[in-house]
């Protein structure tokens, strides 16, 4: 069984704050990892598909890199915003099988 | 459609029927995904579909669970004899190939009583 886990739990910044997360994975059988966004009462929204280790992607505020040797993923928000406010997934792609979700991190970012 | 849709968005059924679920991935997507969030955990596998490969089955709870997707297209998952455990959130997703990013529906909200 997988395990995809993901610190911290939640987390409470105000705005304007920089802040960062961690997903941990498996670093045998990697394909790639993805990190959500899923904002209260929409849908789960893709934020990035990283493959190659030391992989840095960026959008606009969010940015995020790998490390697949030792099997973790940083997200880091920039200059946090109140419309920063949800639940950031990591989803571990183990080639050929399904999508290991880890538990989320659920961000609150107060005006 | 422009996403993929989901219905009924809300279910709230008797412990003991039986309910089916409807996803309507989005067009040429080959994958198909379902998930679930039961309260306060994280988002639990239950079935993929890719093609027209032998669904992908090992995440469904119990054999009261079942999924089908006619035609490469619509999927419909299916609980029998519901039980209060099965309420959660029922959510669904496509992808253009194995492996791709998913795009996932708004979920079926599912209430046991």
């Amino acid at each position: 069984i997988l395990n995809v886990e993901q610190s911290p739990q939640s987390l409470h910044v105000q705005e304007g704050d920089s802040t960062n997360f961690t997903c941990s994975f498996p670093s045998s059988n990697f394909y790639a990892l993805h990190w959500y966004r899923w904002e209260t009462a929409k849908s789960p929204e893709a934020l990035f598909v990283m493959t190659l280790n030391g992989d840095e992607k960026k959008k606009g505020r969010i940015s995020a890199t790998l490390n697949t040797k030792e099997g973790y993923s940083y997200l880091y928000i920039k200059g946090s915003q109140p419309e920063d406010s949800a639940t950031y997934l990591c989803a571990f792609d183990n080639y050929g099988q399904n999508f290991v979700f880890g538990p989320g991190t659920r961000l609150s970012v107060l005006p | 459609g422009a996403g993929v849709s989901q219905s009924p968005s809300n279910k709230v059924t008797e412990k003991g029927k039986d309910v089916e679920l409807r996803c309507d991935p989005i067009s040429g997507h080959t994958a198909l995904y379902w998930y679930r969030q039961s309260l306060g955990q994280g988002l639990e596998f239950l079935i993929y579909f890719q093609g027209n490969s032998a669904p992908d089955k090992s995440g469904l709870p119990s054999d009261r669970f079942s999924a089908e997707r006619t035609g490469g297209s619509v999927s419909t998952l299916t609980i029998q004899r519901t039980q209060q455990e099965d309420s959660a959130v029922y959510l669904c997703a496509s992808s253009l190939d194995l492996n791709e990013k998913l795009f996932f529906g708004s979920g079926t909200q599912l209430s046991v009583l």
